[in-house]
């Protein structure tokens, strides 16, 4: 079993303020993916990456994958009230599993 | 398009009863997939089906956990006996395809609590 850590578990911050949460793992991943989850619902698919080194931007949110394919951090530039939510990363081997993180829950304050 | 639907949203039981939860995936999508997801443990994988049939089912904790898909829009997962350590939220997502490049649309979810 694959085993995916994310710190922090909690955040919570003021609205403007920065963040980096993280996603790590002894085993090497064909892909990771990153998932936003709001308070009632399922969790939804921010990003895929799937290269070591490779950086992908989403408006505010920049997503790295580790050079080695073991991890993965999640940046937010001036964080809104909106961006609350739970944040998973889900990583995926050959086979056709994806195991989850147990996540990290931001808040950002107004 | 309607996304993935679950009913129902929320069901409260008695231990020992039997519980039927109910998903219907996103039409076209060839895989479907049942996690679990708690505080303690997270959103576990207990089961997949690939075209109505049962692929990986590693994740199901124990006997008292069965999953069928009859055809391609429906699926349901019951407990039977329930139990008070069963109480969870049950999500049912969809894929079009399984495997690391492919996005899962997730339903919103059944809230369990067995008293």
């Amino acid at each position: 079993t694959q085993l995916l850590e994310q710190s922090p578990q909690f955040l919570s911050i003021q609205e403007g303020e920065n963040l980096t949460v993280y996603c790590n793992s002894s085993s090497v991943f064909s892909s990771l993916q990153w998932y936003r989850q709001e308070p009632g619902e399922g969790p939804v698919l921010l990003v895929t990456v799937v290269t070591g080194g490779e950086v992908k931007k989403l408006k505010r949110l920049t997503f790295q994958f580790g050079d080695a394919r073991k991890d993965s951090s999640l940046h937010i530039t001036a964080a809104q009230p909106g961006d609350t939510g739970l944040y998973l990363c889900a990583g995926g081997d050959n086979n056709n599993d994806m195991r989850f993180g147990a996540g990290t829950r931001l808040t950002v304050k107004p | 398009d309607a996304g993935v639907i679950q009913s129902p949203r929320h069901e409260v039981t008695e231990m020992g009863q039997e519980v039927t939860l109910r998903c219907k995936p996103i039409s076209g999508h060839d895989y479907l997939f049942w996690y679990r997801q708690t505080m303690m443990r997270g959103l576990e994988l207990l089961i997949y089906f690939n075209n109505n049939v049962p692929i990986d089912d590693s994740g199901m904790p124990e006997d008292r956990f069965s999953a069928k898909m009859p055809n391609a829009s429906f699926s349901t997962l019951k407990i039977q006996p329930s139990e008070p350590r069963d109480s969870a939220v049950y999500f049912c997502a969809s894929s079009v395809r399984a495997g690391y490049y492919n996005e899962q649309f997730f339903g919103p979810g059944t809230r369990l609590t067995v008293l």
